[in-house]
């Protein structure tokens, strides 16, 4: 079965610091991953998405995402924070043995805070 | 929100009462999915659709149904409300359909189940 994890709820930043929030996955098949973020009382908006080649992928916002295959895991990155990232941000993932039009199965979700 | 508007946007009911939910597009996607959202769940799919008249269950079906009369229009219907379907229920459509598409969020609807 697909799964995601994000082992931390909150992550803590200063203004100007790098910042990671980590993803590991399980599928079954060759993964399609995603990234989203959620600001308050907002919906879901898309950040970035792995599909196949490169195993850095550049996103919204100055946001980026690293694949890593014998890790299971695809951590979101951002040289350096600013306080308007701070919202919910979300990982997903599809199994590519799926048939289309099937769910994206989501991560918990982790806070994230910048600090000025 | 890329074109995707939900109604109502707030809704506060009663436990027994029907509740129906609204999702319209504007963007003629072929795919369209109910989500809810719950502290500690991240997004759990209810129903999606692939076509007019064409659904199908997700995960946390129980309870929920839904109808596709129209391109742009997917509800959601909760038969007799239960206070464990308190949520935020948010809509996304899919371009593509492909396994490598995208999804799209409206802006959610916050429910209260008395």
């Amino acid at each position: 079965a697909q799964s995601v994890a994000q082992p931390e709820d909150q992550v803590n930043v200063a203004e100007g610091n790098p910042l990671t929030v980590k993803c590991t996955y399980s599928v079954s098949g060759n993964p399609y991953l995603f990234w989203y973020v959620q600001y308050p009382n907002r919906g879901l908006q898309f950040l970035l998405k792995y599909i196949t080649g490169d195993n850095l992928v550049k996103g919204s916002y100055g946001f980026e995402a690293e694949f890593n295959k014998s890790q299971t895991s695809f951590h979101l990155k951002k040289p350096s924070a600013l306080v308007s990232d701070s919202a919910l941000y979300f990982c997903a993932v599809r199994d590519a043995a799926n048939q289309a039009g099937t769910a994206l199965i989501f991560g918990k979700g982790t806070t994230l805070s910048v600090s000025s | 929100d890329a074109g995707i508007t939900q109604s109502p946007r707030h809704k506060v009911t009663e436990t027994g009462t029907p509740v129906t939910l609204r999702c319209h597009q504007t963007e003629n996607h072929r795919y369209m999915y109910w989500y809810r959202q719950d502290p500690g769940h991240g997004l759990r799919l209810i129903h999606y659709s692939y076509g007019v008249k064409d659904t199908d269950k997700g995960e946390v079906s129980d309870g929920y149904s839904v109808s596709r009369s129209k391109t742009e229009d997917f509800l959601l219907t909760l038969e007799s409300a239960t206070s464990s379907q308190t949520s935020v229920y948010f809509c996304a459509i899919s371009d593509a359909g492909g396994r490598q598409e995208t999804q799209y969020f409206g802006p959610g609807t916050r429910l209260l189940v008395l």
